[in-house]
């Protein structure tokens, strides 16, 4: 079965740092991943998705993850965050059915102003 | 309309009520899910409902009883929980594939009392 797993779990850093999150996957086949964000109060948004081609997927707000299948990794990053970062972050990936998502145990990220 | 629709936000209720939560969404998406979230942890897959029928049972306790009424409803049915059953509970509509994203809704913070 697909597991994911993110190496943090808490992550404090100032405004204009920058960002990376681990995500580790399990599923050897065809493979698709995630990243939500879920901000404090609010339901869970996308940030981006990797399904194929270009293994350095851009997505939403400046962040972008890297696919490397050697290192069954998907790190997510950001180059400056702002204090609007704050959130918690979660890495998913779907079964090989599809319809089933499976969440890392997330990475709260508070940035301080 | 890419929203998905959870009513009502907040609950509280006895153990020994009967409450519904429900969801709704118009993307046409044929598969549905109910996950429960707890503090500080990822959400956790409850039901999985494709093309209005009940694919996943996760083995949740018939305390819960999920509903799919037509293809943009679904619903949760509650009735003598615990109050261990306190999270937050969020629907999520997906169109077809492994390669499509979930949109999750802002979920519904229950309080078991």
């Amino acid at each position: 079965a697909q597991s994911v797993s993110q190496h943090n779990h808490h992550v404090i850093l100032s405004e204009a740092a920058s960002l990376e999150l681990g995500c580790n996957y399990s599923y050897g086949g065809t493979v698709n991943l995630f990243w939500y964000v879920q901000y404090p109060g609010q339901h869970l948004q996308l940030l981006l998705k990797y399904f194929s081609g270009d293994p350095l997927v851009k997505g939403i707000k400046g962040f972008e993850a890297e696919f490397i299948k050697s290192k069954f990794s998907f790190n997510l990053r950001k180059p400056s965050v702002q204090w609007s970062d704050t959130a918690e972050y979660f890495c998913a990936a779907p079964s090989a059915a599809g319809n089933k998502l499976t969440f890392g145990g997330g990475t709260r990220v508070l940035v301080k102003p | 309309d890419t929203e998905v629709t959870q009513t009502p936000k907040h609950l509280v209720m006895g153990m020994t009520n009967k409450k519904s939560l429900k969801c709704e969404q118009h993307m046409g998406h044929r598969a549905m899910y109910w996950y429960k979230q707890k503090a500080k942890k990822p959400p956790e897959l409850m039901f999985v409902y494709s093309y209005e029928k009940l694919s996943i049972n996760e083995s949740v306790p018939s305390r819960f009883s999920p509903e799919c009424p037509n293809s943009s409803l679904l619903n949760l049915h509650l009735h003598a929980l615990q109050p261990e059953d306190s999270a937050l509970y969020l629907c999520a509509s997906q169109d077809r594939g492994r390669s499509t994203e979930a949109f999750f809704g802002q979920g519904t913070r229950l309080t078991v009392v």
